[in-house]
């Protein structure tokens, strides 16, 4: 198994034009997390899934923001009229369920996609 | 806001030098994890704490999680330019939700 995967890992789009980001999870790991993170800060928790279900999502989170996991394995998050606000590294992150093993309740990370708007 | 600011925001220390990073809350949290993260990569887990008052050792880097579950602090001795990153800490809630700390930028100077 190669990671958590992000793709891609940098866009520049122009405000009011959408984005989508797409992550794949280590095969096996059933929980997918999504961050959102600005230069020198620590991620600020957008949602989660287990499986194909969205368990959480951040009141933070705005309606343009929604993701998808549709069969359980990779994820998407789509980012409608995007704003300049919006910059930020998004990053993923998948683990096992607690309770199926030694990775269980360990984040890990991919390499995250940049995104600027101009 | 964040659920868990840690402090200091930014360090620059000369290599040798020790150092402690303190991350904290209001909230209880089940157990705590301490995370690095270099320029353009994801964070990657350094150890998790999960009993009040544990201390746990990772080579030069001691981690300890307070008594009421709420803060924790990492030291670390004798820093080396390798240890520049984020350290970043993170609280679990209820096996579900990680929330991570404001951030800690280190640089150690050669």
């Amino acid at each position: 198994d190669t990671g958590v995967s992000q793709d891609p890992r940098h866009k520049i789009t122009k405000r009011g034009q959408n984005v989508t980001f797409r992550c794949d999870p280590i095969s096996e790991h059933n929980r997918l997390y999504w961050y959102r993170q600005t230069l020198g800060q620590g991620p600020e928790f957008l949602t989660y899934f287990q499986n194909e279900a969205q368990l959480e999502k951040s009141r933070l989170l705005s309606d343009r923001f929604s993701a998808e996991r549709p069969k359980g394995s990779f994820s998407t998050l789509e980012i409608q009229r995007t704003e300049q606000g919006d910059s930020a590294m998004y990053l993923c992150a998948s683990s096992l369920r607690p309770g199926t093993g030694a990775g269980a309740n360990v984040l890990t990370f991919g390499a995250g996609s940049r995104l600027t708007v101009l | 806001t964040q659920l868990l600011e840690q402090s200091p925001q930014f360090l620059s220390i000369q290599e040798g030098e020790n150092l402690t990073v303190y991350c904290n809350s209001s909230s209880v949290f089940s157990s705590l994890q301490w995370y690095r993260q270099e320029p353009g990569e994801g964070p990657v887990l350094l150890v998790t704490v999960v009993t009040g008052g544990e201390v746990k050792k990772l080579k030069r880097l001691t981690f300890q999680f307070g008594d009421a579950r709420k803060d924790s602090s990492l030291h670390i001795t004798a820093a080396q330019p390798g240890d520049t990153g984020l350290y970043l800490c993170a609280g679990v809630f209820f096996l579900r939700q990680f929330y991570f700390g404001t951030g800690t930028s280190l640089t150690v100077i050669p």
